[in-house]
């Protein structure tokens, strides 16, 4: 049973334009979200995160948003770069999710993002 | 390099032949955590320490995994009698703390034939 959902497996946009990803959870004790952008035959990369206690969180051109109630956040990217091409994936945790432990990342399937010159 | 380095990079085993996978966390950092990544899937939890102490291994899939960080620093990831379902991308991550941004390793792909 998947706790953390991208529905997307991939998303094209245009340079310059938005990048919208998405992602769902079903786990309420979830407290903690992360994004990671990974490269191929990188392992994957800290970009930005969010407590639950705050809805929004801007780094730059990367902005999380979190909707507690839907269990749902989104990344932003603005505006968006062909290096920005990658796969994201969310990941959340939390204290109470995992039997007391916040190390514990659970992450989804993933989103490939390409941006096209 | 000051990242995590894992080695080697791609492992092919064929079944029920054991393989040994090699971290080595960024220097000071107390904890380590092993991660497998299946084709297609994002990466699953699999074990945790915290200096030589393991702390957590719900995740291992069976008793043919077995994790070790003897001196609290370098760790391996031993799998016995591989299988074909065995196949996937293990990654290696460091991190000051528990609760700290965690830094991951690319990866040891694993091919069980």
């Amino acid at each position: 049973d998947q706790q953390v959902k991208q529905n997307s497996p991939s998303l094209s946009v245009q340079e310059g334009r938005i990048s919208i990803l998405n992602c769902d959870y079903t786990n309420s004790m979830f407290d903690y979200f992360l994004w990671y952008k990974k490269y191929p035959a990188e392992g994957p990369t800290f970009l930005i995160s969010i407590s639950s206690i705050k809805d929004k969180n801007e780094d730059g051109r990367f902005t999380v948003f979190l909707n507690k109630s839907a269990k749902h956040l989104s990344l932003h990217i603005v505006p968006s770069q062909p290096g920005d091409s990658a796969v994201y994936f969310c990941a959340a945790s939390g204290e109470g999710a995992s039997g007391g432990s916040n190390y514990k990342l659970t992450f989804g399937k993933g989103t490939l993002l390409t941006v096209n010159p | 390099g000051a990242g995590v380095s894992q080695s080697p990079r791609y492992k092919v085993a064929k079944r029920g032949q054991d393989v040994a996978l090699r971290c080595d966390p960024i220097s000071g950092h107390v904890s380590l955590f092993w991660y497998q990544q299946a084709l297609g899937q994002g990466p699953e939890f699999l074990t945790y320490f915290q200096n030589e102490a393991q702390l957590d291994k719900s995740g291992l899939p069976s008793d043919r995994f077995f994790a070790e960080r003897p001196e609290g620093s370098v760790s391996t990831l031993k799998i016995q009698r591989t299988q074909q379902e065995d196949s996937a991308v293990y990654l290696c991550a460091s991190s000051l703390g528990s609760s700290s941004e965690q830094f991951f390793g690319p990866g040891t792909r694993l091919t069980v034939l």
